[in-house]
């Protein structure tokens, strides 16, 4: 029930596509819906997050969608850019004592080609 | 958000030696954590650090492979015992302070 089941595995777009991502969850005590980018070399990063209360949520290129009844969240990066290519987790989480204690989906590495 | 350094960034140690990874954080946190991410997959949690109390391990890590210390609200180290091949890997850690932040990772490789 803890597990988030993320796809695609790996992702080619090409420079100006869209890029979509797709994560799944099980357990409806998730409260929170992170996505991280990852380059290599480096930590993931936050790069947005919704809540579930929302079924979209903006910010600049990358847009998630939340699908509550589905139990499905999406990342869509629009007008793709090299500069993209990275490692994206999507996680959820739920409070645990004062801190969200997050679950990792198992990552998509996208590549955007020229 | 708080901004970690980790060290070192990798290193190449022997089997059965022990590598200390260190991360300074530039705030106080009250909750640390350390992760553990094979090359292209994603990262699995060993153990939560709070400051003054035992670090918490998930299923599969035991504090005798992982010891954990947690001295202050800005510091925490992990280190990686009695290695093998086998804890080739990166380790992370991470803090949070109203949202999570990662250090760049502790590539680790045993030979």
């Amino acid at each position: 029930q803890q597990q988030v089941k993320q796809s695609p595995q790996s992702l080619i777009v090409q420079k100006g596509g869209i890029s979509i991502i797709n994560c799944a969850y099980e357990n409806t005590a998730f409260d929170y819906f992170p996505w991280y980018q990852q380059f290599p070399g480096k930590g993931p990063a936050l790069l947005i997050a919704i809540r579930p209360d929302v079924s979209e949520k903006k910010e600049g290129r990358f847009t998630i969608s939340f699908n509550k009844s589905a139990k499905q969240f999406s990342l869509h990066i629009m007008d793709s850019q090299p500069g993209d290519s990275a490692t994206y987790f999507c996680a959820a989480s739920m409070n645990s004592g004062g801190y969200q204690k997050v679950t990792f989906g198992t990552g998509t590495k996208l590549q955007v080609i020229p | 958000s708080a901004v970690i350094s980790q060290k070192p960034s990798r290193d190449i140690c022997q089997r059965g030696t022990s590598l200390t990874i260190q991360c300074q954080v530039d705030s106080q946190v009250t909750m640390m954590f350390w992760y553990r991410q094979q090359p292209g997959q994603s990262l699995t949690l060993i153990a939560t650090a709070n400051q003054g109390s035992e670090a918490t391990y998930e299923s599969g890590f035991v504090i005798d492979k992982f010891p954990i210390s947690r001295p202050n609200l800005t510091f925490s180290t992990l280190t990686v015992s009695n290695m093998s091949p086998e804890d080739s890997s990166i380790y992370l850690c991470s803090a949070w302070r109203g949202g999570y932040t990662f250090g760049s990772g502790t590539r680790l490789t045993v030979v």
